[in-house]
């Protein structure tokens, strides 16, 4: 079936590093995707949306990028710091909802 | 401007007993939708409302789960008769619109069946 879903599920960095999520969705009609960031006991928090007119946004420290050709989103994080340890999720409004993924867990280390 | 807003944050129930959630959308969202989650995945839709109507409930089990949204208060999920199976977080998410925005998620409430 069509779905959202993640390359890798653990994504272990160095602190001050830049790192590299990947999300790839099957559904060529889909025209708009959110990262999440979901720390330990709360709530996803929204990070940044791309529709699908973009091939690029940029955020504070973020970047999300769209290919369109091979079904692929990926969010950059640059500098990562401590406080971006958390399990990310990229998920498509589809039909209303929201269709998740089922995350990569970023780990960051000093 | 307050985020959304859920209660109880964590709740104990024994099997048979009923689980009341509750969610208040952010200053100006109409439009709510409630997850659950389990651990060690993704969420996975319930439902989504609108005041007073049920929009799309396809993500609900047929039966013991309701959603409702009434005119005045919070939404309320509702969970009779609760099994194990169903322990889990349960997050609200509100948004301004339907078509292309985005939905801004509360902090969720953790139901544990005993």
């Amino acid at each position: 079936g069509e779905s959202v879903g993640l390359h890798l599920p653990t994504l272990s960095v160095q602190e001050g590093d830049n790192s590299i999520i990947n999300c790839a969705y099957s559904n060529s009609a889909s025209d708009y995707f959110i990262w999440y960031k979901q720390e330990s006991g709360k709530g996803p928090q929204f990070i940044i949306d791309i529709r699908s007119n973009m091939d690029k946004r940029q955020g504070q420290r973020v970047t999300v990028l769209l290919n369109k050709t091979v079904k692929h989103l990926s969010l950059q994080i640059a500098a990562t710091q401590p406080g971006d340890s958390a399990v990310y999720f990229c998920a498509e409004i589809r039909d209303d909802k929201l269709i998740f993924g089922t995350g990569t867990r970023l780990q960051v280390f000093p | 401007n307050a985020g959304v807003m859920q209660n109880p944050r964590h709740l104990v129930r024994r099997r048979g007993q009923e689980a009341r959630l509750r969610c208040s959308p952010m200053k100006g969202h109409s439009h709510v939708y409630w997850y659950r989650q389990l651990p060690e995945e993704g969420l996975k839709f319930m439902v989504y409302l609108q005041k007073e109507n049920i929009i799309d409930e396809s993500g609900m089990p047929k039966e013991r789960f309701s959603a409702e949204f009434p005119k005045e208060g919070p939404s309320i999920l509702r969970i009779q008769q609760v099994v194990r199976g169903d322990s889990a977080a349960y997050f609200c998410a509100s948004s301004p619109r339907v078509r292309g925005d985005a939905q801004y998620f509360g902090p969720g409430t953790r139901l544990l069946v005993l």
